[in-house]
């Protein structure tokens, strides 16, 4: 099976603009989850999507948004973007079975914000 | 609410060593999981091991080994003969069974292998 999916996996924006990222989770997985990773506040988690429902949401600002499509892949948008949302963005697809559960991760996509 | 604690910042050690990464953990819930991931340079975060919180046996695979004491709250990992490649940052995580909830990340721990 292939694993989880990121794209682009660096991007250069400037601040004011905003950004999409896109993520593939593993085939059969439903749940998509969103993280991201500073040097100085570490993994944070930003929201997550099952059958294309939000179901948990972290303590970030409504610039950071998300959806997810049919198929079960996720897009996150940061719309006017600041100096600060550089950081590497990691997706996660959660596997689940018999009480069991997993979160793989794909290969994150760097945002360097100027 | 939920925390996890690793105390150790960086890590060093010759090739060939043992090493064990430190874990603490808080949480209110009876049911959960426990987590070690290893996150190389290159920024993907590589699921290790998984411990549900009723299963405290402690297991070995391969050069991996962890226990988990729920009298402590801590769920320690152990890289037997440490090799170059092992060098990465490792995370310990937690998330409760209840209400689906996401991963609680602790700050990691930088592993450094030296040949």
């Amino acid at each position: 099976k292939a694993g989880v999916t990121q794209t682009p996996r660096y991007l250069i924006k400037t601040r004011g603009q905003q950004v999409t990222l896109s993520c593939s989770p593993i085939s059969g997985h439903r749940s998509v989850s969103w993280y991201q990773q500073t040097p100085g506040q570490g993994l944070q988690f930003l929201f997550e999507y099952f059958s294309e429902t939000q179901r948990n949401k972290g303590n970030f600002p409504g610039r950071f948004s998300g959806r997810q499509f049919s198929n079960s892949r996720s897009e996150m948008n940061v719309s006017t973007l600041e100096l600060g949302d550089s950081a590497l963005y990691l997706c996660a697809s959660r596997w689940t079975s018999g009480g069991q559960e997993t979160q793989y991760f794909g290969p994150g996509t760097r945002l360097l914000v100027l | 609410a939920q925390k996890v604690t690793q105390a150790q910042t960086e890590i060093s050690v010759v090739e060939k060593e043992d090493v064990t990464l430190d874990c603490v953990y808080e949480t209110r819930d009876t049911t959960y999981y426990l987590f070690w991931y290893k996150q190389p340079p290159s920024g993907e975060l590589v699921f290790l091991i998984r411990r549900n919180s009723f299963d405290e046996q402690n297991e070995i695979s391969g050069r991996y080994s962890w226990n988990f004491q729920k009298s402590t709250s801590s769920f320690n990992f152990t890289i037997t003969a440490s090799q170059v490649v092992d060098s990465a940052v490792y995370f310990c995580a937690l998330s409760e069974r209840t209400g689906n909830t996401p991963l609680v990340f602790g700050k990691g721990t930088r592993l450094s292998v030296i040949a």
